[in-house]
């Protein structure tokens, strides 16, 4: 089955500075790559995501890269805000079928100090 | 259209007894997870059910049971709650296979505490 790494699991940053998370995953198979964020309190919610067939990925201050033969891919969000703090996550998996387990990676908690 | 929602949102339980998290969508999903997210942890996959009639274990699954009633309907049981049950549980939903992209929409989270 899949497995997801992520780094660094903290990651505290002064706003205006970018901020870079990663992730790796292990199964070839993987074609959706999102990325979630969880406010204090607060469900996760989709902010970006990027599938297998794309190199990259933006949407205003955030962006997303993959790399396919080294199987890994992280979020860049640039000009960071305090309310971008919160935890980030990543997760790999087949969205061609319905029998694939979606794992998350365990998660970067992201601080913007102003 | 609702999304995805859970109940109860806060329950407190005392050690042995057994209670059942309900989970519903609106948005005709056939895939289905439940999650449970410890204090400043990550989101663990505890059951997943991938089409209606199916479920699947996750990463932890020791201690659960769960039930696809419908297409709607994914509950989540506690036999004999156990301290280390104490947790936030995500159930989500989404759709799965073809061109979709396959976008996990989570619950609220119910805030389960076991004495």
């Amino acid at each position: 089955g899949e497995n997801v790494e992520q780094h660094p699991s903290t990651l505290s940053v002064q706003e205006g500075d970018s901020a870079v998370i990663k992730c790796t995953y292990s199964d070839s198979a993987s074609n959706y790559f999102p990325w979630y964020k969880q406010e204090l309190g607060k469900r996760p919610q989709l902010i970006i995501d990027i599938r297998s067939n794309v190199g990259e990925k933006k949407d205003q201050r955030i962006a997303v890269t993959l790399n396919k033969t080294a199987k890994h891919f992280s979020l860049h969000i640039t000009e960071t805000q305090p309310e971008d703090s919160a935890v980030y996550f990543c997760a790999a998996f087949n969205t061609k079928t319905s029998y694939d387990k979606v794992i998350f990676g365990p998660g970067t908690s992201l601080s913007v100090i102003p | 259209n609702a999304g995805v929602t859970q109940t109860p949102k806060f329950q407190v339980l005392k050690t042995g007894q057994s209670m059942t998290l309900q989970c519903a969508q609106d948005m005709n999903h056939n895939s289905m997870y439940w999650y449970r997210q410890d204090p400043g942890m990550g989101l663990r996959l505890i059951y997943y059910s991938a089409s209606e009639g199916t479920t699947d274990k996750g990463e932890v699954p020791n201690g659960y049971n769960v039930s696809r009633l419908n297409k709607r309907e994914f509950s989540l049981r506690l036999e004999s709650a156990a301290p280390s049950q104490t947790s936030v549980y995500f159930c989500a939903s989404r759709v799965s296979g073809g061109t979709f992209t396959g976008e996990l929409f989570f619950g609220e989270g119910s805030r389960l505490t076991v004495l």
